[in-house]
């Protein structure tokens, strides 16, 4: 079972509406969780950090829950310039302490 | 904003040669990592570098790679004898301390190896 496991998409949505992605992780050792977001042949970028409590950063929500191993993305009123692959990321607090990135998921918003 | 930088965008080789890749990490990151990316495929970690020594490697990080910090900016990764499937984008990337401190990654170098 890969560590970190997103669904891959296409996920093609219309201007303005709201999109949820989710993601797993295998090992129970993570400790710190991340959304990064990948425009094509570019390098991953930020999005937010995964706090245990839930957190928003304008459109964007993101939900960690520890006891089922699922983070979540959301992304309300999309614009077309959201259109990337995002990461979900997760470090372990033992063995393997560097980044672990999922293979992403794939938004196209569309006009 | 600080910036990682990376030299050179694209580097082409032939199987077989020695490449250096270059990166600058940010200047107050303590912590500098390697990662790949083949197209089409995730990013993944090579090795992560602190207080002048490797703390950690993949499985992917044999004899054929290692990694340097020459001076107080730069930070490079040697292939020494190039593979055809060496060919992927190289990310470096670095941070601060602090274990929730996010990576900043350079925009990479593309390696093609013919």
């Amino acid at each position: 079972r890969k560590e970190v496991e997103q669904d891959p998409g296409p996920f093609n949505v219309p201007e303005g509406a709201t999109v949820a992605f989710n993601c797993t992780y295998s090992n129970s050792a993570s400790q710190s969780f991340f959304w990064y977001r990948q425009d094509c042949r570019k390098e991953p970028k930020l999005l937010m950090s995964v706090y245990s409590s839930g957190n928003e950063d304008g459109r964007f929500t993101a939900q960690l829950n520890r006891a089922s191993q699922y983070i979540s993305l959301l992304i309300r009123d999309s614009k077309l310039s959201d259109s990337a692959t995002y990461l979900c990321v997760v470090r372990r607090d033992t063995g393997r302490r560097a980044l672990t990135f999922g293979s992403g998921t794939r938004l196209q918003v569309q006009p | 904003e600080p910036e990682v930088t990376q030299t050179p965008s694209h580097q082409v080789t032939q199987m077989g040669q020695e490449v250096i890749l270059r990166c600058v990490p940010i200047s107050n990151h303590l912590y500098f990592y390697w990662y790949r990316q083949i197209l089409g495929q995730k990013v993944e970690f090579l090795v992560s570098f602190y207080n002048n020594e490797i703390s950690e490697k993949s499985e992917i990080f044999d004899d054929q790679f290692s990694v340097e910090r020459p001076d107080g900016s730069n930070f490079t990764l040697k292939i020494r004898s190039t593979k055809l499937e060496d060919s992927a984008m190289y990310f470096c990337a670095s941070r601060r301390t602090g274990e929730d401190s996010p990576l900043h990654f350079g925009n990479g170098t593309r390696l093609t190896v013919t």
